[in-house]
């Protein structure tokens, strides 16, 4: 099976740079990716890794390292608008990839 | 172009009765998924659709639980003889391929079973 783990709350400054570790337990393994959701709204995509290294996207970064079983979600100039919570997610091969498992989501709170 | 939408957006049922969710994926996309959110919690997987076949139902809670998916397109999710306990919000998503790296979600439909 898989499992995903995540820290369940993060305070930070604005304009702060903030990073959000998930590792994972998994069977086989497609990819790692990030949504962010906040109150009462939809998930929204953030980053897809498959490959080790980094992935950059404006204020967010995206890292993988496969050897590990690591990943993690940097985001840059911490914005008020940022508070909110951040998902990993990866497919579980298990099931022929199609199940979707998301960890249980870290809080994101961003100070003044 | 449009999102994918769901109704409705609230739904307040009595317990024992049965309720039906719908989602609209976004069109084209031919993998649509449906997981159930409960508060402060993360996403449950319950099913997921390739064209209009089920793959994989390996999430659904129990046979009260179905799910069905027409013309490619518009999918439904049916609970049958709710129970307090299936009060949660309920997020479709869809995704143009089957590798479902990038999901796009609907705003989810808010159930309460009182």
């Amino acid at each position: 099976g898989q499992s995903l783990e995540q820290p369940s709350e993060v305070t930070a400054v604005e304009g702060a740079i903030v990073q959000i570790n998930c590792t994972y337990q998994t069977s086989g393994f497609y990819g790692l990716s990030w949504y962010q959701q906040h109150d009462g709204g939809a998930p929204t995509f953030l980053s897809y890794n498959a490959l080790d290294g980094l992935e950059e996207t404006g204020r967010f970064s995206s890292f993988l390292s496969r050897s590990d079983s690591y990943g993690y979600l940097l985001l840059q100039e911490l914005q008020m608008k940022d508070s909110a919570s951040y998902f990993c997610a990866v497919r579980d091969p298990g099931s022929g990839g199609f199940k979707t498992i998301f960890g249980a989501g870290t809080r994101l709170f961003v100070k003044a | 172009g449009a999102g994918v939408s769901q109704s409705p957006s609230n739904k307040v049922t009595e317990k024992g009765k049965d309720v039906e969710l719908r989602c609209d994926p976004i069109s084209g996309h031919t993998a649509l998924y449906w997981y159930r959110q409960s508060l402060g919690q993360g996403l449950e997987f319950l099913i997921y659709f390739q064209g209009n076949s089920a793959p994989d139902k390996s999430g659904l809670p129990s046979d009260r639980f179905s799910a069905e998916r027409t013309g490619g397109s518009v999918s439904t999710l049916t609970i049958q003889r709710t129970q307090q306990e299936d009060s949660a919000v309920y997020l479709c998503a869809s995704s143009l391929g089957q590798l479902g790296e990038t999901q796009y979600f609907g705003p989810g439909t808010r159930l309460l079973v009182l």
